[in-house]
């Protein structure tokens, strides 16, 4: 299986509410990313989390991971609908050369006016 | 700013043959890269390369090739295309390698093998 595996694999909330997903890993990394895709649209950047820390805030996104539990989680506050969308975690792993990123499958994300 | 600009958007072909998905990024970033992206199965890496005249494999290389002449442009040939082919493809840039620095990609290129 692949290195970046989210959970769940869908998600359906009311705008207003959280939303949490959650990315688990295989081996030792040196940083862990969040992006986003619209649909039908490439990948955009949401934030970034290095393997010696615990917790990272962008706006209304929390980003948290446990190196101990191989895990990391995304949170989104107060979603809106503009938040619709996949949302993927991609590892950099330490036992590669460094210069590729592995992605998890994805978790998508619907947010119902 | 144009970013990561991959042409052409839509492409239809017949199995056998051949085409080049072209990617072109106006951001003097070194590092390039090809992914394929299928239903439940994510984002997977087929090319990469580090910097003009340098290339590597990625996890699923076969049946394509890339070259780098340029920083700013790496296409990518598919040889003979075949039905397991059929996926979408994006492009992506940054700075150094991925591993330190965030991925800009392109919107993608849907490609279906009949």
């Amino acid at each position: 299986s692949q290195q970046g595996e989210e959970d769940p694999q869908a998600l359906s909330i009311q705008e207003g509410e959280n939303a949490t997903m959650n990315c688990s890993y295989k081996t030792s990394i040196n940083n862990l990313q969040w992006y986003r895709q619209n649909s039908g649209r490439g990948l955009v950047h949401l934030i970034l989390i290095r393997s010696n820390e615990r917790e990272k805030h962008s706006g209304r996104l929390r980003v948290t991971l446990d190196t101990s539990k191989k895990s990391s989680s995304l949170l989104i506050t107060a979603s809106r609908a503009a938040d619709t969308a996949s949302y993927f975690c991609a590892t950099d792993a330490r036992e590669t050369s460094g210069s590729r990123l592995t992605f998890g499958e994805g978790t998508q994300l619907t947010v119902n006016p | 700013n144009a970013g990561v600009t991959q042409t052409p958007k839509f492409q239809v072909l017949k199995t056998g043959q051949s085409m080049t998905l072209q990617c072109a990024q106006d951001m003097n970033h070194e590092y390039m890269s090809w992914y394929r992206q299928d239903p439940g199965m994510g984002l997977r890496l087929i090319h990469y390369s580090v910097g003009a005249g340098i290339t590597d494999q990625g996890e699923v290389p076969n049946g394509y090739n890339v070259s780098r002449s340029t920083t700013e442009d790496f296409p990518l040939r598919l040889l003979s295309a075949a039905p397991s082919q059929t996926s979408v493809y994006f492009c992506a840039s940054s700075l150094a390698g991925p591993a330190k620095n965030i991925q800009y990609f392109g919107a993608g290129t849907r490609l279906s093998v009949l």
